[in-house]
This record gives structure tokens, C-alpha cells and sequence, in this order.
């Protein structure tokens, strides 16, 4: 079955670029019309949804983060990534990736274990 | 952007209990809610979607019920593996949003 596993720093300095990985096995990011998201948690709150990306390319996001956010694929690693910049505390969270169970469903099967990202100088 | 309320915030419950979640939407979801099952330092969970189908694996001791903005979780005989925070997800259209969580605890 499919997994997901993130990647990327773990410690990110005031105004800088937050930059993750997240790389697919068990199948091909480009198989389907599944789309894959990215979600975070800061510690102790609640799910927050940032955006997605489609096998088509189109992307979508919390408007949130708009402003702020870019998802991107790349198909020849099986990977895809998120680009948040400008961050600060407030964006210290736990990163997860994900991918919607089923083709044309919006919930969640496969997540990644998620990765720790602090914001901190 | 649909707005996703949860209540309780917390419940405190024996194993063998019976317990309910609530989670409204601010607008008509029709029956797009997906429910999720978290434990500490992991990911979360599907346990059901649209609102009442089992994700595979998951306990019939689970279920989910409603539609349009009003929506429920029930467990019910608490096992003391389902000690976790619970959130409800709309998934009706982008952006997608997630209630509070409901943290059952002992």
C-alpha cells in the first residue's frame, strides 16, 4: 500500500522559507486522479489543512496561506513538497502529508507519520 | 470558508461507556464529513466517511450518523484503546476544514 514519509529541517529561522519533502512509496504520485495535501498541527491544537496538489498540477489552498504557501510535484522522484516562507512562530507545528483515500473523495487514508518544524532563532 | 464546531472539548469516561461526539458545520455539508481518530505523536486516523460508511479495520463499536450540519460520533462500549482525541472534517469542498477535537480521556 501506499506510504508517505516527510522530510525536511526541523529548525527554521523568523522570516525565512519553511521547506518539506514528502516522498510516496508503494505507488506512483502520478497514478490516478488522487490528489496530495499538506496539513500541520502546532503542539497541543487542532488539524489544519494547508493545500493540495492534483496529478494534473492545479493546486489549491487554505486562503489562510495563500499568500504564503506553494505546493509543487515531482514526478520523476515520486515526491512532493511544500514551501511556506515569511514564517514565524506561529507556523511551529507538526507538518503531515497526506493523500485522499479514494479517487474523488476529500478525506484522508494515507498520512505520513509527520515531521516537527520549529520556528525559532 | 465552512466553519466545523466540536463538542465537547473534552469527556471523561469509564471503559464500557457509551459516548457521543458532536461536530456541526456552519453551511449544509449534505453527508461530506469524514471523522478521525488521533493519539499522541501520531498521525491521525479514518474511522468513517461520508459521515456513516467504517473505514476498513476500524471497530462496528464506531459509528457515525447525521447530515447537513449537524453530525454525531458514537462509540459504543468504550475500549481503553479508544483514549484519543477525535476531529470531524468537512469534506463537502475546499478549503477543507476540521473541527476542534474532542480529547476522551479517563
Amino acid at each position: 500500500q501506499v506510504q508517505l514519509q516527510e522530510s525536511g529541517p526541523g529548525l527554521v529561522k523568523p522570516s525565512q522559507t519553511l521547506s518539506l519533502t514528502c516522498t510516496v512509496s508503494g505507488g506512483s504520485i502520478s497514478s490516478g486522479d488522487y490528489y496530495w495535501s499538506w496539513l500541520r498541527q502546532p503542539p497541543g491544537k487542532g488539524l489544519e489543512w494547508i493545500g493540495c496538489i492534483f496529478d494534473s498540477g492545479n493546486t489549491y489552498y487554505s486562503p489562510s496561506l495563500r499568500s504564503r504557501a506553494t505546493i509543487s510535484v515531482d514526478t520523476s522522484k515520486n515526491q512532493f513538497s511544500l514551501k511556506l516562507n515569511s514564517v514565524a512562530a506561529a507556523d511551529t507545528a507538526v507538518y503531515y502529508c497526506a493523500r485522499n483515500l479514494v479517487v474523488g473523495s476529500n478525506w484522508f487514508g494515507p498520512w505520513g507519520q509527520g515531521t516537527l518544524v520549529t520556528v525559532s532563532s | 470558508d465552512i466553519q466545523m464546531t466540536q463538542s465537547p472539548s473534552s469527556v471523561s469516561a469509564s471503559v464500557g461507556d457509551r459516548v457521543t461526539i458532536t461536530c456541526r458545520a456552519s453551511q449544509d455539508i449534505s453527508s461530506w464529513l469524514a471523522w478521525y481518530q488521533q493519539k499522541p505523536g501520531k498521525a491521525p486516523k479514518l474511522l468513517t466517511y461520508p459521515a456513516s460508511s467504517l473505514q476498513s479495520g476500524v471497530p462496528s463499536r464506531f459509528s457515525g450518523s447525521g447530515s447537513g450540519t449537524y453530525f454525531t460520533l458514537t462509540i459504543s462500549s468504550l475500549q481503553p484503546e479508544d483514549f484519543a482525541t477525535y476531529y470531524c472534517q468537512q469534506a463537502n469542498n475546499f478549503p477543507l476544514t476540521f473541527g476542534g477535537g474532542t480529547k476522551v480521556e479517563i
